[in-house]
């Protein structure tokens, strides 16, 4: 099945500081999608971003489908940025569950 | 409803007997899926359906699970003789579709879950 690798796996960040979250995949992908996961365990929608660039406030992605890669871009990070990061990943040949990374663990701190 | 949801929230409950979880996925939502998180860890694919019908059940760790669905709704996952490496959190999530290539129709949303202890 299809590999999915976050790096870096922990991130510790001062408040206001920038970072790039990258996700790396092995095979075409159908979708892709990036979550924040809360210290409660919810998973909070980013994007669904199976190629190109987007932007939501302080954070934006991009895909390069050819390449095989995610970047997930957090500037000015607050303390409620906190959490666990995952990329997640629909391969194109076997339909439509999400294969998920470990996970990129970042704190913030005041 | 205005998004995915589960119960219970917490499942306590002695190795070996029977446990059921729910999920009520998003209005109007024809796909509906189950994945698990253990402790720290990302979370793995379990079973999807579309519609009532399940195309992919290869995430099923055993045939101790088993999952239904029913009027393209509700959906119960059901582990029969629980085993302390079942402990985990179980989450539900549903799109609107499922095989739109590239569609923004095929984003899933998650829901709560439900945090399984087996003793």
């Amino acid at each position: 099945g299809i590999q999915v690798e976050q790096s870096p796996p922990d991130l510790i960040l001062q408040e206001g500081a920038n970072s790039t979250l990258r996700c790396n995949f092995s095979d075409s992908v159908n979708n892709l999608q990036w979550f924040h996961q809360n210290p409660w365990g919810q998973l909070i929608n980013l994007f669904y971003i199976p190629s190109g660039t987007k932007q939501n406030g302080r954070l934006s992605a991009t895909t390069v489908a050819t390449e095989r890669y995610s970047l997930l871009y957090i500037s000015s990070s607050q303390t409620t940025d906190s959490g666990v990061y995952f990329c997640a990943v629909d391969q194109e040949t076997s339909g439509s569950r999400l294969t998920f990374g470990e996970g990129t663990q970042l704190t913030v701190n005041p | 409803g205005a998004g995915v949801s589960q119960s219970p929230s917490n499942k306590v409950t002695e190795k070996g007997k029977d446990v059921e979880l729910r999920c009520d996925p998003i209005s109007g939502h024809t796909a509906l899926y189950w994945y698990r998180q253990r402790l720290g860890q990302g979370l793995e694919f379990l079973i999807y359906f579309q519609g009532n019908s399940a195309p992919d059940k290869s995430g099923l760790p055993s045939d101790r699970f088993s999952a239904e669905r029913t009027g393209e709704s509700v959906s119960t996952l059901t582990i029969q003789r629980t085993q302390q490496e079942d402990s985990a959190v179980y989450l539900c999530a549903s799109s609107l579709a499922a095989t739109v290539v590239r569609s923004s129709y095929n984003e899933q949303f998650f829901g709560p879950g439900t945090r399984l202890t087996v003793l």
